[in-house]
């Protein structure tokens, strides 16, 4: 089983380009999840959505937009990149609402921003 | 403001000894509290959790946590180390929502 994919797994950004970080899902899993990580910070949330065509913010979400047309598919889209958002992106999926469920994070992608 | 601490960045235990790694908590209602391993360039991935019940949960790899509500705590144990054992640990929690509060990390490193 493939679990959750992300692409691409290096990015080297100049200030002010935008990209789109890739996320999908084999699992069948309604709740998907973006969380950056900071050294010395943990993980903190950006995006999250319940199921296709619902999304909300989490504690981060200035300067990336997301969206989910599928059951499969979350991507991270960041606009006007800035070096502040240089950081570790992970994408995760859970079957259940995490006050129960597991989450299931990809293998993550490393941003750059120059 | 719902919070998870995990005191020590780093946690040094030699082979073959027990290890603890620490996680307080601090949420409204009822905690449901998680344990995740990160390996060098890698995703988390999960090793155990407590909803409700007993409050020993045994988890993957032989570890276990130990919930404590008066003590607000949720340790991570193991009472054998293994040099492969040495990664990121993170605990986290939520309280009802759909949202994970997770600690800052503790880096475990077994020394052989």
């Amino acid at each position: 089983n493939a679990g959750v994919t992300q692409t691409p797994k290096f990015r080297i950004l100049k200030i002010g380009q935008s990209m789109t970080l890739q996320c999908a899902q084999d699992m069948n899993h309604n709740y998907m999840y973006w969380y950056r990580q900071d050294p010395g910070m943990g993980l903190k949330l950006i995006y999250y959505s319940v199921g296709a065509g619902i999304t909300d913010k989490g504690e981060v979400p200035n300067g990336y937009n997301v969206s989910r047309s599928t059951t499969e598919d979350f991507p991270l889209r960041l606009e006007l990149a800035a070096p502040s958002q240089t950081s570790v992106y992970f994408c995760a999926s859970s079957r259940l609402a995490v006050n129960t469920g597991e989450l299931f994070f990809g293998e993550g992608s490393r941003l750059t921003v120059l | 403001a719902q919070s998870v601490a995990q005191p020590e960045d780093q946690v040094n235990v030699a082979e073959g000894n027990p290890l603890t790694v620490k996680c307080t908590y601090s949420v409204s209602g009822n905690p449901y509290l998680f344990w995740y391993v990160q390996y060098p360039n890698r995703g988390l991935q999960f090793l155990l959790k407590y909803i409700t019940g007993d409050n020993l949960v045994k988890g993957s790899y032989g570890f276990e946590a130990e919930f404590n509500k008066s003590q607000t705590s949720f340790h991570l144990k193991k009472p054998s180390a293994l040099v492969s054992d040495s990664a990121l640990y993170f605990c986290a929690s939520t309280s009802g929502t759909y949202k994970y509060i997770f600690g800052t990390g503790t880096r475990l490193k077994v020394l052989a």
